[in-house]
């Protein structure tokens, strides 16, 4: 079954430094990945997207991810944070019909 | 425009009220879903409307009884809720049912609290 795994419940950066927020997926069939980002009593907003292509995608606020399908992994990373960064984030994947999203990692930012 | 809106933001009602949800996007998509997401977790799909018809429901409880009326709305008619059921409800859509990589696109969301 399709699974997607996010290392750390939670995550701490200091204002500048970089945020690497790692998802993991299990499938025999590469998947179309995605990271979505979620402010406080807000809904879902899209980061980035990877379908096919450049492994490297970029999306938006900074952030980009990096397809490695021989780790199964779809990292987050972001060379400086902000404040405004704090916020929830999650990694999903659609295989077929549906969409399955990570438990979500939770990333604070300290000035 | 690739905004969904959803009314209210924020509703509460007790068990034996009735109550419904709005979802509305006017960018031409063919697929809508409703999702239930607790504190700290992620969106949990409830339905999902493919072209104005029913093609998945994830075992919800019949308490909850969806209705998509055209292809730019979609309800949640809410009956004999649980205090449980208090969460936020999202409902998001995409230019095709999920395949292909389409991108779903989010609501603000509905916080419902169950008295």
């Amino acid at each position: 079954a399709q699974s997607v795994t996010q290392l750390g419940s939670h995550v701490s950066v200091s204002e500048g430094a970089l945020v690497l927020l790692r998802c993991n997926y299990s499938s025999s069939v590469p998947p179309y990945l995605f990271w979505y980002v979620q402010y406080p009593n807000q809904g879902l907003q899209l980061l980035l997207k990877y379908t096919t292509g450049a492994t490297l995608v970029k999306g938006i606020n900074g952030f980009e991810a990096e397809f490695k399908k021989s780790e199964t992994s779809f990292h987050l990373t972001k060379p400086s944070a902000h404040m405004s960064d704090a916020a929830e984030y999650f990694c999903a994947v659609t295989l077929y019909d549906k969409v399955i999203f990570g438990p979500g990692t939770s990333l604070s930012v300290i000035p | 425009d690739t905004e969904v809106t959803q009314t209210p933001k924020h509703l509460v009602m007790g068990m034996t009220n009735k109550k419904s949800l709005k979802c509305e996007q006017h960018m031409g998509h063919r697929a809508m879903y409703w999702y239930k997401q607790k504190a700290k977790k992620p969106p949990e799909l409830m339905f999902v409307y493919s072209y104005e018809k029913l093609s998945i429901n994830e075992s919800v409880p019949s308490r909850f009884s969806p209705e998509c009326p055209n292809s730019s709305l979609l309800n949640l008619h809410l009956h004999a809720l649980q205090p449980e059921d208090s969460a936020l409800y999202l409902c998001a859509s995409s230019q095709e049912p999920l395949s292909e990589g389409e991108t779903q696109y989010f609501g603000p969301g509905t916080r419902l609290l169950v008295l």
